[in-house]
């Protein structure tokens, strides 16, 4: 079965360098979940999007923006990066609300961005 | 407020153990979705179940089961006769029924099961 696509797997950037990150969603799926994972740290949301506009938003620092294109695949977009940038970054998509019997809440294999 | 406590940091047994993961969550909705995802040294979020809040029915999946209980906020997953296999991170999170479904983890609890 399809699953959540992110590339690249392993980036690495210097200081105030700019990074992008992609993720192509499962088929089908109408909703695109980003979250960031410090070292020794649970995942946190960043921000979403449903049918390509934004949804929710997180705690996500204003030097990153985020969109979703017309072939739903979305991305992250981090500019002037930090030490504390460094992490694991995660997208997620899902189909439906999360009641329903088809619902799938997948995660990617993850982006680990080391800034240096 | 939504928020997912994992009070046991880490857990270490030896193989063949059982092992249960407590999960305690808040949240002011009456509709919302609990899951755990296991999170193996390699890094992925690998996803193993998802319950609704309306479904309080207790599920086992091989050696895998969870205890649903709203009456306390628990979510509790238990592992039986674990394997060295099981070592990883496990994350409990919660989803409420608002716009975009995000979910708020737990600090997740480290299990080691040595042989």
């Amino acid at each position: 079965a399809a699953g959540v696509i992110q590339s690249p797997r392993h980036l690495i950037k210097e200081k105030r360098e700019t990074a992008t990150l992609k993720c192509y969603p499962i088929p089908r799926h109408d909703t695109v979940y980003w979250y960031q994972q410090g070292p020794g740290q649970d995942p946190q949301f960043l921000i979403s999007f449903y049918e390509k506009m934004q949804s929710d938003k997180g705690s996500i620092p204003d030097r990153f923006s985020a969109q979703q294109f017309s072939d739903y695949h979305s991305e992250l977009n981090m500019s002037s990066l930090e030490l504390g940038d460094s992490a694991l970054y995660f997208c997620a998509s899902s189909f439906s609300p999360p009641g329903t019997a088809n619902y799938g809440y997948t995660f990617g294999s993850g982006t680990r961005l080391t800034v240096v | 407020a939504q928020k997912v406590t994992q009070a046991q940091t880490e857990i270490s047994v030896v193989e063949k153990e059982d092992v249960t993961l407590d999960c305690v969550y808040e949240t002011r909705d009456t509709t919302y979705y609990l899951f755990w995802y296991k999170q193996p040294p390699s890094g992925e979020l690998v996803f193993l179940i998802r319950r609704n809040s309306f479904d309080e029915q207790n599920e086992i999946s091989g050696r895998y089961s969870w205890n649903f209980q709203k009456s306390t906020s628990s979510f509790n997953f238990t592992i039986t006769a674990s394997q060295v296999v099981d070592s990883a991170v496990y994350f409990c999170a919660l989803s409420e029924g608002d716009s975009s479904y995000k979910l708020i983890f737990g600090s997740g609890t480290r299990l080691l099961v040595r042989p």
